[in-house]
Formats: C-alpha cells, sequence, structure tokens
C-alpha cells in the first residue's frame, strides 16, 4: 500500500514524555521528510533528509529530533521541549535530488495527542 | 528558506465551473512543483507536477502553469465535479536555508475546495 509505513496511527502521550513516531518505507527512496499538519495551517516541514546518517531541519525542527541510521527508516521523536506537539504527523519519501527529485509518497500519518 | 504562499484558502465552485488556485515561492531556485489532492481522512496524493523548465503542463481536467519571472504557479480544474471537493495543497522544491544543498519541500497552506452539486 504505497510502500511508505507509519506506526502508530493513534498516539496518546502524557504531558513531560518523549514519544518516537515510526516511518519506514520500501520504494528504495533516497529523500525522506516529517510534515505536521495543523487546521488551516498545512503542512510544516519539520525535518527532512536525502541520504543516510544526514539530516537537515526544516520550518518547525525545535522540540524534534530524528535519525537516518537506515535508508527505510526515518524515526521522529517528539520531545517533552515541544510545547504544543498535539497534531496529525505525516512521513514522506521521494527518490530524491539526485536522482531527478519526482513525486513524494506520503504514510497513512500518526496522530498524536498530549493527554 | 522557501517560502510558498496559497490563495484562496476557501473555494466554493458549482459543479461543471472551473476552480483556479495560485501559489507563489520565494527561491529563485526553487525547479520542482507538485500539486497534492488530500481528501477528508487520507492521505495527500499528487495530481500533477511541473518542472521549472516547462511553462505549461496539463493532463485531462487539470492544468498547472508556471510563471519563473514572477515567481508563481496555479493549478487550474475544469468542468468541477463533486468529486474534487478536497484540500489541495501546491508545494516548492528548493535549498535549504544555508543554501548549500536541495530536496527541500516547501507546501502551501492548502485551499479546501468545494463543488457543489
Amino acid at each position: 500500500d504505497g510502500g511508505i509505513t507509519q506506526s502508530p496511527k493513534y498516539l496518546f502521550r502524557k504531558e513531560g514524555q518523549n514519544v518516537t513516531l515510526s516511518c519506514e518505507q520500501n520504494l528504495n527512496h533516497d529523500a525522506m521528510y516529517w510534515y505536521r499538519q495543523d487546521p488551516g495551517q498545512g503542512l510544516r516541514l519539520i525535518y527532512y533528509s536525502q541520504i543516510v546518517n544526514d539530516f537537515q531541519k526544516g520550518d518547525i525542527a525545535e522540540g524534534y529530533s530524528v535519525s537516518r541510521e537506515k535508508k527505510e527508516s526515518f524515526p521522529l521523536t517528539v520531545t517533552s521541549a515541544q510545547k504544543n506537539p498535539t497534531a496529525f504527523y505525516l512521513c514522506a519519501s521521494a527518490l530524491g535530488w539526485g536522482r531527478g527529485f519526482t513525486e513524494a509518497f506520503f504514510g497513512q500519518g500518526t496522530r498524536l495527542t498530549v493527554v | 528558506g522557501e517560502n510558498v504562499e496559497q490563495h484562496p484558502s476557501t473555494l466554493s465552485v458549482q459543479e461543471g465551473d472551473s476552480a483556479v488556485i495560485k501559489c507563489t515561492y520565494s527561491d529563485s531556485a526553487s525547479n520542482y512543483f507538485p500539486w497534492y489532492k488530500q481528501e477528508l481522512g487520507k492521505r495527500p496524493q499528487l495530481i500533477i507536477d511541473i518542472r521549472s523548465n516547462v511553462g505549461e503542463k496539463k493532463d485531462q481536467r487539470i492544468a498547472v502553469t508556471l510563471n519563473k519571472t514572477a515567481k508563481h504557479f496555479s493549478l487550474h480544474i475544469t468542468e468541477t465535479q463533486p468529486e474534487d471537493s478536497a484540500v489541495y495543497f501546491c508545494a516548492a522544491s528548493s535549498r535549504n536555508a544555508g543554501g548549500t544543498s536541495y530536496g527541500k519541500l516547501t507546501f502551501g497552506q492548502g485551499t479546501i475546495l468545494t463543488v457543489h452539486p
């Protein structure tokens, strides 16, 4: 189903806790992205990676961290420093700039709620 | 870094009418401009894209135009149908904040399109 999988679909976190969202792809894509979607604000870029062991901050990276140890995986950690973490998180992957940037495929998303 | 502005935020049309959504971008090095459609509760999916060496691209009822000089691009949907109702996002692929690498994909704020039967 699209080759990019996010888990879990729903996640609840207590205030002050860190939580990690999973994103896995089997499309052999170099580039991976994390976006946050809030009502009326579109898709805001948190972090992106063009290659293994390298990643770049997006527009709203504060309070988030990522790793890219494997080509297939790009987990996102929402830390306790993120003041308003309740949102819908979308992961995406694409071939990557060096291979002719083309369509980005999205996962089904993770809805994170702080309780 | 890249800034993508999208207008209007909401658009309501009658079935059969045309719909136009406009976006502007700030990074002159941006060279790939996709449009995504997101239906309620679903993931965004690509509907059409255009590269900077092309001025216009069509796919059945959907077309995209690009004006590199003015740094804006538009989505045109003709003969709209109720199933076109969704949120539409434009995006631009650009450089990172330091200008040292490419592949940053920045999205606009989205347009809620409603097509009334």
